[in-house]
């Protein structure tokens, strides 16, 4: 069974730090990675979605590092913004078997002015 | 804005009623989910609907789910004889899922429908 786990569990920052957040996952056959965002009480916000064949994905101010064979996924955020306040969730499909993205905890970032 | 619109936006119900919660997809997209988050946990995947059947289930969609397209269109999650316990966020989801196209893979969230059981 697909475990996803998210470092750190939450985080607290001021505006204009560089900032990464962790995913990882212990089966490496995956198909894509996808990162979100969750405001708070709010529905998931689609960010970057890596295809297992891709390394990185960038967005604007983020960009989404994808490292199978060591079961990572790093989400980088640059110049972070209050705006940036959200959880940021990350969710691994794999590759075989079931197909269902199976979400970690999420980061709760706060980006303070 | 989700492009997946989901009603209501929030419930409050009594132990043991039955809930129906329902959501209205992208038009042209094939995979249905429906996922729940507790307050301060994990999003949890309940089921999963291709082609007007489930295609996957967890375990915690038991006999008190059931998951159904009555129209053709709407999407909708039954919860019969609600527990407290069943209180959570409740989302539905949507992925395209055709070969080659950019975007295919992605997955699509709405808004959520906030359960509260008393």
């Amino acid at each position: 069974k697909q475990e996803v786990t998210q470092i750190p569990a939450a985080l607290s920052v001021p505006e204009g730090e560089n900032l990464v957040l962790n995913c990882s996952f212990t089966d490496s056959a995956i198909y894509n990675l996808q990162w979100f965002r969750q405001d708070p009480g709010k529905g998931l916000t689609s960010l970057l979605l890596i295809q297992s064949s891709q390394r990185e994905q960038t967005s604007g101010r983020l960009n989404a590092s994808l490292d199978k064979s060591s079961g990572r996924s790093t989400l980088y955020i640059a110049a972070s913004q209050p705006g940036d306040s959200a959880t940021y969730l990350c969710a691994v499909r794999l590759a075989g078997g079931s197909y269902i993205p199976t979400f970690g905890r999420g980061t709760s970032l706060i980006v303070h002015p | 804005e989700p492009e997946v619109t989901q009603t209501p936006s929030h419930q409050v119900t009594q132990m043991g009623q039955e809930v129906i919660l329902r959501c209205v997809p992208i038009s042209n997209h094939l995979y249905f989910y429906w996922y729940r988050q507790i307050l301060g946990q994990k999003v949890e995947f309940l089921v999963s609907f291709y082609n007007n059947e489930i295609s996957e289930k967890s375990e915690i969609f038991d006999d008190q789910f059931s998951v159904e397209r009555p129209d053709g269109s709407n999407f909708t999650l039954k919860i019969r004889s609600t527990k407290l316990e069943d209180s959570a966020m409740y989302f539905c989801a949507f992925r395209w899922g055709g070969g080659g196209i950019p975007g295919a893979n992605v997955l699509t969230f709405g808004a959520g429908s906030r359960l509260t059981v008393l």
